[in-house]
């Protein structure tokens, strides 16, 4: 099955500080979403990415997905403590049988300081 | 706005009792709708995916008997959860797809006594 490992597993940053977070997958990525979530609440949408060498961007998020497609970075610009929760990536697994099914990374949590 | 609805966000409940939980697609049909639990501190697992007109199918581990899934239309599907333990409290999320994106609801609190 398909394991997906985040990094790092929280950030703390200082209003306006970029950021990077990553997602490694131990097999090559079908669809990879990026999620936000609150504690306690749903996920949100940001992107998702489907081809080698992809990328999106939604306001000041960045969502990249390597030629390889076995990792995708987020990259948020200038953060803000909007910006704070919990990132998820998840991603589908090969095969049409599995069209939907997402398996999550371990989540980052991100704390942004005003 | 949002695009898919649970109902209840939060439920409590004595041990033994069954307790349901809806999912909804607004303003779309979902023939096919997936249900996750997320424990404390950890991250999403799949329990099984629900089938508008056939029998949900179950991830290894997960219980069919125990966690009942109906998808009663295009826009219903619903988790009962059977003779609930203090265990089985977890944040229960379901999703649906919609053009080719996952949509998930804001997910239902259950917390068994």
């Amino acid at each position: 099955s398909q394991e997906l490992e985040q990094s790092p597993q929280s950030l703390i940053v200082q209003e306006g500080k970029n950021l990077t977070i990553n997602c490694t997958s131990s097999k090559t990525l079908y669809g990879l979403y990026w999620y936000k979530q609150k504690y306690g609440e749903g996920l949100i949408f940001l992107m998702m990415l489907q081809k080698g060498g992809e990328e999106k961007s939604h306001e000041k998020i960045t969502a990249k997905l390597d030629e390889k497609k076995q990792q995708s970075s987020l990259h948020i610009t200038a953060s803000q403590p909007s910006h704070a929760g919990i990132y998820l990536c998840g991603a589908e697994n090969a095969g049409g049988t599995s069209y939907g099914k997402l398996t999550f990374g371990q989540g980052t949590i991100l704390t942004v300081h005003p | 706005g949002a695009v898919v609805s649970q109902h209840p966000s939060r439920v409590i409940c004595k041990s033994g009792t069954s307790v349901k939980i809806e999912c909804r697609s607004l303003d779309f049909q979902a023939t096919t709708m997936f249900w996750y639990r997320q424990f404390p501190k950890q991250s999403l697992m799949l329990m099984a995916t629900s089938n508008e007109g056939s029998k949900a199918t179950y991830e290894q581990g997960v219980e069919k008997d125990k966690f009942l899934i109906n998808h009663a239309s295009l826009t219903l599907s619903t988790l009962t959860v059977t003779s609930a333990h203090p265990e089985d409290s977890s944040f229960y999320i379901c999703s649906a797809p919609r053009r080719d994106t996952q949509y998930f609801g804001p997910g239902t609190r259950l917390t068994v006594l």
